[in-house]
C-alpha cells in the first residue's frame, strides 16, 4: 500500500542549530513533492516545491532534498529560531494526479531559545 | 499574494443541524478546490475535489450525500455537512491551486473551520 511517513515524534532542538526533518514514501512515483508549515488551528502554508528531476532546492534558511532512489526527502532549517516552531508536512503529487496532494502525518518542531 | 478565505472559522451546533462552510479564492480564479478533514494530531485527509461547473469527485469512504459540495463560481466552493453528528466534529480545510487542477503549482489553504457537534 502507498505510504508517506514522517517522524511522528516531536523534534526538539536548540535555537541556532539546524533542524532536519525526514519524509519517506513507498509505492509512489511522485511527480513532485511539497513541504508545508502548519501552526495550531491554522491551515498549511506552502514553503517549497521540488520536482522529481531536481536534487535540491533552497529558499533563504530552508533547503529541501529529493532522492527518488531512496524514496526520501529531507527538509532542513538552518539557524533555527523559536518562531520556526510548528508542524511541518510533506505532501506528494503523483504523476497524472493533477494538483491532488497526499500528505504525510507531519512532524512537530520545537525550537528552544 | 494569493489568498484563500474560509468561513466560518468556528462552529458549534446541535446534532442534526446542517452546517455550510465557504471557501473563497480572493485574488485568483479557482476552477478546482480541494476539501480536507483533519483530526487532532493527524494529517490532512482529502475528502473531495470540487470542480467549477461540474460534480465534485469524492474520495473513497466519503459519503457524498453527507458532505454536499457546490462550486457555483470560479471563486467560491461550499461544503455542507448535512445532519451533522458528533462524529463529524473535526477541522475542515479547503485549498485551491493557482492555475487550475493540472497547473503543478503550490496550493493556497484556507485557515480551516473547527466544527463541534454537541
Amino acid at each position: 500500500s502507498q505510504k508517506i511517513e514522517q517522524n511522528s515524534e516531536a523534534l526538539n532542538i536548540q535555537e541556532g542549530k539546524t533542524a532536519t526533518l525526514t519524509c519517506n514514501y513507498t509505492n509512489y512515483s511522485p511527480a513532485y513533492l511539497q513541504w508545508y508549515r502548519q501552526d495550531p488551528g491554522r491551515g498549511p502554508v506552502f514553503l517549497l516545491l521540488i520536482r522529481e528531476n531536481e536534487k535540491e532546492k533552497r529558499k533563504e534558511r530552508l533547503k529541501v532534498t529529493f532522492d527518488t532512489t531512496l524514496k526520501q526527502s529531507l527538509f532542513h532549517i538552518t539557524a533555527s529560531q523559536p518562531a520556526d516552531s510548528a508542524t511541518y508536512l510533506c505532501a506528494l503529487v503523483a504523476n497524472n494526479a493533477g494538483n491532488m496532494l497526499t500528505f504525510g502525518g507531519g512532524t512537530r518542531l520545537m525550537v528552544k531559545p | 499574494g494569493a489568498v484563500v478565505s474560509q468561513h466560518p472559522s468556528w462552529v458549534i451546533c446541535k446534532s442534526g443541524t446542517s452546517v455550510k462552510i465557504e471557501c473563497r479564492s480572493l485574488d485568483f480564479q479557482a476552477t478546482t478546490m480541494f476539501w480536507y478533514r483533519q483530526f487532532p494530531k493527524q494529517s490532512l485527509m482529502l475528502m473531495a475535489t470540487s470542480n467549477e461547473g461540474s460534480k465534485a469527485t469524492y474520495e473513497q469512504g466519503v459519503e457524498k450525500d453527507k458532505f454536499l459540495i457546490n462550486h457555483a463560481s470560479l471563486t467560491l466552493s461550499t461544503l455542507t455537512v448535512t445532519s451533522a453528528h458528533p462524529e463529524d466534529s473535526s477541522f475542515y480545510i479547503c485549498s485551491a491551486p493557482q492555475g487550475g487542477q493540472f497547473s503543478n503549482q503550490p496550493q493556497h489553504f484556507g485557515d480551516g473551520t473547527r466544527l463541534s457537534i454537541l
